[in-house]
This record gives C-alpha cells, sequence and structure tokens, in this order.
C-alpha cells in the first residue's frame, strides 16, 4: 500500500490564480480530512469528508473547496490563492466513518502564494 | 481557537532523561491522540486514548488522561537524541460531525 499520497509536493502560486491540491489513499478509509499547517502551529483542520458524496467544514474552510466523487480521492481546491494561504497541507484518512480512529497523513504540500 | 493547548511550548533535555509534555482542552472528547512531527515532514501517530480509558502504554511512551481536569500528559522514558521533534496533542470531538483539532505542539529538543 502506498498509504496516503499527496501531490505536488511543493507549488508556487501568484495571487489570484486557482489550483487543486491532490490527496488519494488505498486503504479504503472512510474518513478523509484536510489540514494547514502554519510555522510554529498546530494543524488547522480545513474540510473532512465521513465517505464518498459528504463534506463537511473545519475550522478555516474560507477560501478553499473539496468534494469526494470516490473513497480514494479527496481534493483540496484553491479558488483564488491569496498570500494567507501561505502554509504546509496535510491530507490524513482513517479507516472509520468517524475520526475516532487512527489518522494516516500524507507527507504535505508546501505552497507559497505571492 | 484551538482546542488543545500543549505546555510547554519547547523543552530541551539530555539524552536517557524523561520527557513530559502536557495538553490541556476545552470541551468533552471521544478520544485523544499524540503525534510526532520531524522538521519539515508529515504526522506520525503515536498513541490513542479513549474517553473512558486513563493510561496506555507503548513502548518508552505513556499517555494518561484526566477527562475531569481536561488534560493529558506524555511522559517519554529514556529519551534518544532521536526523539528530537515537535509533538502535537489531537482531540476528536463530535460537534454536528466527528473533527479531529490539535493543538500547537511541544518542540523537544534532546541533547546527545
Amino acid at each position: 500500500n502506498a498509504g496516503v499520497t499527496q501531490t505536488p509536493k511543493f507549488q508556487v502560486l501568484k495571487t489570484g490564480q486557482s489550483m487543486t491540491l491532490q490527496c488519494a489513499q488505498d486503504m479504503n478509509h472512510e474518513y478523509m480530512s484536510w489540514y494547514r499547517q502554519d510555522p510554529g502551529m498546530g494543524l488547522r483542520l480545513i474540510h473532512y469528508s465521513v465517505g464518498a458524496g459528504i463534506t463537511d467544514q473545519g475550522e478555516v474552510p474560507n477560501g478553499y473547496n473539496v468534494s469526494r466523487s470516490t473513497t480514494e480521492d479527496f481534493p483540496l481546491r484553491l479558488l483564488s490563492a491569496a498570500p494567507s494561504q501561505t502554509s504546509v497541507y496535510f491530507c490524513a484518512s482513517s479507516y472509520g466513518a468517524t475520526s475516532t480512529d487512527t489518522q494516516y497523513f500524507g507527507p504535505g504540500t508546501r505552497l507559497t502564494v505571492l | 481557537s484551538q482546542q488543545g493547548e500543549e505546555d510547554p511550548q519547547a523543552l530541551s533535555i539530555q539524552e536517557g532523561e524523561n520527557a513530559t509534555m502536557n495538553c490541556s482542552y476545552k470541551t468533552s472528547i471521544n478520544n485523544l491522540q499524540w503525534y510526532r512531527q520531524n522538521s519539515g515532514r508529515g504526522l506520525v501517530h503515536l498513541i490513542l486514548i479513549r474517553s473512558n480509558e486513563r493510561e496506555k502504554h507503548s513502548g518508552r511512551l505513556r499517555v494518561t488522561l484526566d477527562t475531569s481536569k481536561k488534560s493529558s500528559s506524555l511522559l517519554i522514558t529514556a529519551s534518544r537524541a532521536a526523539d528530537t521533534a515537535s509533538y502535537f496533542c489531537a482531540t476528536t470531538s463530535y460537534t454536528g460531525g466527528f473533527k479531529t483539532i490539535f493543538g500547537a505542539g511541544t518542540r523537544l529538543f534532546v541533547k546527545a
């Protein structure tokens, strides 16, 4: 199993550009989530999904969209990038339909918005 | 606002000493998890303790949970230089959906 994979590893955008961060898992996990981590801080939940077709907002959802058309994939879309979205983005998944199980994290995407 | 708050923010110890990190949270939880993050890397799950448990062990790790005080502690015994990392607590609560919220972390430095 590859576990949780994220692409790209690094990305530089200009203000106003849009892009999609990809996340995939091959463990048949129901629960997937996106976090952002700013320097010296913990992770903040952006959006999460308890299964295909079901998504919900986390702590900091503004400026981001998600969809979950398959169990394996959970892309995160930045609609109009802003410098405040410069961060490291982590995707995570867990087996159950809730987040009460251990979460497995991807390696992260480091995003810089100029 | 973040649910979990770790204390101390940073900790520097000698190899072989024990390291204790604390986490406090604000609302009722389903479980609490501890993660480790090496610089620039993803998070690695260390241990999960459920709200009806008081103590769990895993190798050199010991986690306690006091739901009456809304606090948890992570003890790493006989620390090694390789334990140098940031440690985060994460709480899972049901607030119209299950969400896991992370604290800001404790940065541990173990000197050889």
